[in-house]
């Protein structure tokens, strides 16, 4: 079965700019978390939704939001980007238990210049 | 959530079996213990997790040792492409839906 699908795969930004990021899931998988990568943070989760609904959050400024679509598709948003916004940006699914493994994608390589 | 330590970094042989330690001293009881692994620039990738029993499956053996505060992953035969970053992660069984990612092991298989 395919993969979750993250788009784009890379991405350039301007300062105070915004950027949307797309994530499809695993077909059936209605749970999408999102985690932002960087060499000095390390990974470190956004945010989870399950059925449109975000259900956990976290420690991140009010600029990162995100949605989940009926389709089990979701979104991030980043508003007036920051340089130190640069990073990999990671999409996972799974099924709609807490103990199930999460298949991550392959992520968005996100500039901001 | 339980913190976990691991080991900055460690080489195997090829061929040979990679064991990499985590300590979680401070788990719980509702908590498992799961291993993700990610090679450089791709999405982390899930390998295997357990509660209490060791577990194993096509890519890895874990074993949890019987105070659980500590586990081994086991890869059976290193191979070039198992060099990765290792991370070791204590999740609770309730609603936490969310992967605690520590720093890892990189591990790095050598020919």
């Amino acid at each position: 079965k395919a993969g979750v699908t993250q788009t784009p795969r890379y991405l350039i930004k301007t300062r105070g700019q915004q950027v949307t990021l797309s994530c499809s899931p695993i077909s059936g998988h209605r749970s999408v978390s999102w985690y932002q990568q960087t060499p000095g943070q390390g990974l470190q989760f956004l945010f989870e939704y399950f059925s449109e609904t975000q259900r956990n959050k976290g420690n991140f400024p009010g600029r990162f939001s995100g949605r989940q679509f009926s389709n089990s598709r979701s979104e991030m948003n980043v508003s007036t980007l920051e340089l130190g916004d640069s990073a990999l940006y990671l999409c996972a699914s799974s099924l709609d238990t807490a103990n199930t493994e999460a298949f991550f994608g392959q992520g968005t390589r996100l500039t901001v210049v | 959530d339980a913190k976990t330590t691991q080991p900055p970094s460690m080489d195997c042989a090829e061929g040979r079996a990679a064991n990499l330690p985590c300590n979680h001293s401070t788990i719980s009881g509702n908590e498992y213990v799961y291993w993700y692994r990610q090679i450089h620039s791709q999405g982390p990738q899930y390998i295997i997790h357990g509660l209490k029993n060791n577990e194993t499956n096509e890519m890895a053996s874990l074993i949890i040792t019987e105070d659980r505060k500590s586990s081994t992953l086991i890869l059976p035969h290193a191979t070039l492409r198992d060099t990765a970053v290792y991370y070791c992660i204590v999740r609770s069984r309730s609603n936490d839906y969310k992967l605690s990612f520590g720093a890892g092991t990189t591990v790095t298989v050598r020919a």
